[in-house]
């Protein structure tokens, strides 16, 4: 089993949908968790933080389930430029290793 | 102010030979990341720097990869006897102090094997 799992999709969506990521990690002593963006033969940057208490930025939102080790990430009003790579991320063994899922692709259409 | 930095962005080498890849992180930033990415796949963690001491390095995928950083700032990748199947982009990133921080990442040096 992978250590991070993500939907690889591709998600197709027109614009102004809302759109939910999901992934989860098998390791129960994960420290901090991370969504990162990737556009198409760029480096990846990141897009939030992930917190237990849930944070929202704009359009977006990120939630963990610690308990179900089950991280999320939710587009809502989508736009053509949210087209990339989501990339769900975790830290492990006291830090010293992050961990990237292989990633979800989003495709926004006019 | 300045990213991180990776030399060359391009390699093309012949297998069975040595290569170096270097990383210039953001200057002040005291960790730093070695991740490679294979074409159409996901990053892959190869090693953590915490100053200049790595904790991990079990993400390096055979003796045939080493890293080392001096000085707390600049990092080498060196790849000895490349096989094929090392082709990919090798893509390095920096945090200000450690793996809660974002890490920033550099344009990565894309490695061909022939």
């Amino acid at each position: 089993r992978k250590e991070v799992e993500q939907d690889p999709g591709p998600f197709n969506v027109p614009e102004g949908a809302t759109v939910a990521f999901n992934c989860t990690y098998s390791n129960s002593a994960s420290q901090s968790f991370f969504w990162y963006r990737q556009d198409c033969r760029k480096e990846p940057k990141l897009l939030m933080s992930v917190y237990s208490s849930g944070n929202e930025d704009g359009r977006f939102t990120a939630q963990l389930n610690r308990a179900s080790q089950y991280i999320s990430l939710l587009i809502r009003d989508s736009k053509l430029s949210d087209s990339a790579t989501y990339l769900c991320v975790v830290n492990v063994n006291g830090g010293f290793k992050t961990i990237f899922g292989a990633g979800t692709r989003l495709f926004v259409k006019a | 102010g300045a990213g991180v930095s990776q030399s060359p962005s391009n390699k093309v080498t012949e297998k069975g030979k040595d290569v170096e890849l270097r990383c210039d992180p953001i200057s002040g930033h005291t960790a730093l990341y070695w991740y490679r990415q294979s074409l159409g796949q996901g990053l892959e963690f190869l090693i953590y720097f915490q100053g200049n001491s790595a904790p991990d390095k079990s993400g390096l995928p055979s003796d045939r990869f080493s890293a080392e950083r001096t000085g707390g700032s600049v990092s080498t990748l060196t790849i000895q006897r490349t096989q094929q199947e090392d082709s990919a982009v090798y893509l390095c990133a920096s945090s200000l102090n450690g793996a809660t921080d974002t890490q920033y990442f550099g344009p990565g040096t894309r490695l061909t094997v022939l």
